[in-house]
């Protein structure tokens, strides 16, 4: 079995300022997937960024990056220069075995102005 | 092609109450996934199509709660008998084919339901 855990439910950045969310996993696979998605409020999830675990450098997309430690199982987003848009739930998703994913419960971030 | 598309957008059904909620994929994507997602839950698996054929269902899945995907185009889940335990934001999500979900999905905007 595959587990996903976000263990921080709520956090708040200063706009402009820097933020990182954690998500550890828990996977006996050795060839899988990771991803972050944003949800904001009654809109759809879109993908923030991927990770695949074969790759040691760490993925970045503008804004967005992660610090990814396979073996501690540690998948941290960091958000810079954060902006008002970015306030949204944050959820950590693995893939491994199959096609399916699995997600943590979520972060919920807010942006200060 | 406007993404994926899920219909209604809300349902409320009063317990006992049959309903059926509609996902459109992106054309070109031959999978089609559903999740549901309670409040402060992130969203959890159901069940996935290659193509017509279902390939997996989850365990979440009762036997009350059934999909469709006739042509490999749009999908029906249908959940017969509703119970207030069925309340919750019913996802849909497609991917391209030849990458499945390595490279993510592509989800719709939900159908949530209130059972009364």
């Amino acid at each position: 079995a595959q587990t996903v855990t976000q263990s921080q439910p709520e956090m708040s950045v200063q706009e402009a300022e820097t933020v990182t969310l954690s998500c550890t996993y828990d996977t006996s696979e050795s060839d899988y997937y990771l991803f972050w998605y944003k949800q904001p409020p009654s809109r759809q999830m879109i993908l923030v960024i991927r990770q695949e675990a074969y790759k040691q450098q760490n993925a970045t997309e503008n804004r967005f990056s992660v610090n990814f430690q396979k073996a501690a199982k540690s998948f941290s987003l960091k958000i810079s220069d954060s902006q008002l848009g970015d306030a949204a739930m944050y959820f950590c998703a693995l893939k491994s075995s199959g096609d399916k994913l699995t997600f943590g419960t979520g972060t919920r971030l807010a942006v200060r102005p | 092609d406007t993404g994926v598309s899920q219909d209604p957008r809300h349902k409320i059904t009063k317990r006992g109450q049959n309903v059926t909620f509609r996902c459109d994929p992106i054309s070109e994507h031959n999978r089609l996934y559903w999740y549901r997602q309670t409040l402060g839950q992130g969203p959890e698996f159901l069940t996935y199509f290659q193509n017509e054929a279902q390939l997996e269902k989850s365990r979440l899945l009762s036997d009350r709660f059934s999909a469709e995907r006739p042509k490999g185009s749009f999908s029906t889940l249908e959940i017969q008998r509703t119970e207030q335990g069925d309340s919750a934001m019913y996802l849909c999500a497609s991917s391209s084919p030849g990458t499945g979900t390595n490279y993510g999905y592509t989800f719709g905007s939900g159908t949530r339901l209130t059972v009364v």
